[in-house]
């Protein structure tokens, strides 16, 4: 069963808008994690951001970690056509019987309109 | 450094076959990830290898199965296929550490596999 849950599911939005996506999920996490996927191909990591972080930029994106209400949103700034793609946050609340996996949100589709 | 390679990139199987999906990490990291993505279930992680032992399994049926070689890489396979097992198969890899906490793991570009 998934434990993230993203919203919205679908976004569309014009060239230049900033696009807001939120993640919520139920379990302790040591760290939570953004992808990005385009069309059915493989996942491209975005940013890490840990349990005792708060907030994470990284080129047009910023991330929010609130660890009280477990959730997570990331913004992309200015976006642009090639923004266009599915969205995924991962938590990874790994002990010493759970390593190497990521539990996957279901997802945010953007579209960014030329 | 080279990505994650996964190989083939698509196949297409009957019911009844079997299938082997091979996934080559990126040089260094000893971790590797596998996962299933459907439209119906998202993205749900199969197991999990590490120097050689499987450390850690999703909620998947017995017919589910892998095994990772002394150099890293990972094959994956699945048995007595059936048309629900109609997916992208993601290998990620990550990690040279292999500690318990899950850093950042790095995707290949998946195995579409479809069952007929």
């Amino acid at each position: 069963s998934q434990q993230g849950e993203e919203d919205p599911q679908a976004l569309s939005i014009q060239e230049g808008e900033n696009a807001t996506m939120n993640c919520s999920y139920k379990t302790s996490i040591n760290n939570l994690q953004w992808y990005r996927q385009n069309s059915g191909r493989g996942l491209v990591h975005l940013i890490l951001i840990r349990s005792n972080e708060r907030e994470k930029h990284s080129g047009r994106l910023r991330v929010t970690l609130d660890t009280s209400k477990k959730s997570s949103s990331l913004l992309i700034t200015a976006s642009r056509a090639a923004d266009t793609a599915s969205y995924f946050c991962a938590t990874d609340n790994s002990g010493s019987s759970n390593t190497g996996k990521l539990i996957f949100g279901q997802g945010t589709t953007l579209q960014v309109k030329p | 450094k080279a990505g994650v390679t996964q190989t083939p990139r698509y196949l297409i199987k009957t019911r009844g076959q079997q299938v082997t999906l091979s996934c080559s990490p990126i040089s260094g990291h000893r971790s590797v990830s596998w996962y299933q993505q459907t439209p119906g279930q998202g993205l749900q992680f199969l197991f999990e290898y590490f120097s050689e032992t499987q450390r850690n399994k999703g909620n998947f049926p017995g017919r589910f199965s892998g095994r990772q070689f002394s150099n890293s890489r990972s094959e994956m396979n699945v048995s007595t296929l059936e048309l629900g097992d109609s997916a992208l198969y993601l290998c990620a890899s990550s990690s040279p550490y292999g500690g318990a906490r899950t850093d950042t793991q790095y995707f290949g570009p998946g195995t579409r596999l479809t069952v007929l």
